[in-house]
């Protein structure tokens, strides 16, 4: 299985601070995507970022990969309330199936 | 701003019977996907759809389960005989190339 697998599992901070999680996965990959989910809602695209880019940007969010160590990140810069939700990454082998990590729930304390 | 649209947000069911999700992707949108995610658990690949057939499916998507686009506008996921681990929230994506998904807001099947 090519699956990300996030971590840490969830995280903690207080608005105003950076949020950093992270992905592995086990194959190559096409590209690596990051979604939001709020709680019982649908899967909101954040970034994408190609296998042949190494960092992206997007407001807030900044995405990082590293192919050589399958990984990935994603740093949320001065949180908000409003970014309390599980983030996802999922990676693509083709171009018609996305595998997608357990997620990192992220709370935001005011 | 255009949006997947799912029906019906909420569906309880008996074992056995049959179910129909329905979804109407993005009007410009050419490849259509069905996931669900199980109540804490990760989002599964079910199938993926373009130029009218399935371009890729997962071992979930087993003999019980179907697809259809029966006109220019819906997407729709069957169930033919649901069994209670078939309770999820099964969740409608769309776009126009592969990369970027567009998801609905999901369709919650419980079976009981």
């Amino acid at each position: 299985s090519q699956q990300g697998e996030e971590d840490p599992q969830a995280l903690s901070i207080q608005e105003g601070e950076n949020a950093t999680m992270n992905c592995s996965y086990k194959t190559s990959i096409n590209n690596l995507q990051w979604y939001r989910q709020n709680s019982g809602r649908g899967l909101v695209h954040l970034i994408l970022i190609r296998s042949n880019e190494r960092e992206k940007h997007s407001g807030r969010l900044r995405v990082t990969l590293d192919t050589s160590k399958k990984s990935s990140s994603l740093l949320i810069t001065a949180s908000r309330a409003a970014d309390t939700a599980s983030y996802f990454c999922a990676t693509d082998a083709n171009d018609y199936k996305l595998s997608f990590g357990a997620g990192t729930t992220v709370t935001v304390r005011a | 701003e255009p949006e997947v649209t799912q029906t019906p947000s909420h569906q309880v069911t008996q074992m056995g019977q049959e179910v129909i999700l329905r979804c109407v992707p993005i009007s410009n949108h050419l490849y259509f996907y069905w996931y669900r995610q199980i109540l804490g658990q990760k989002v599964e690949f079910l199938v993926s759809f373009y130029n009218n057939e399935i371009s890729e499916k997962s071992e979930i998507f087993d003999d019980q389960f179907s697809v259809e686009r029966p006109d220019g506008s819906n997407f729709t996921l069957k169930i033919r005989s649901t069994k209670l681990e078939d309770s999820a929230m099964y969740f409608c994506a769309s776009s126009v190339e592969p990369g970027e998904l567009f998801f609905g807001e999901g369709s919650r099947l419980t079976v009981l």
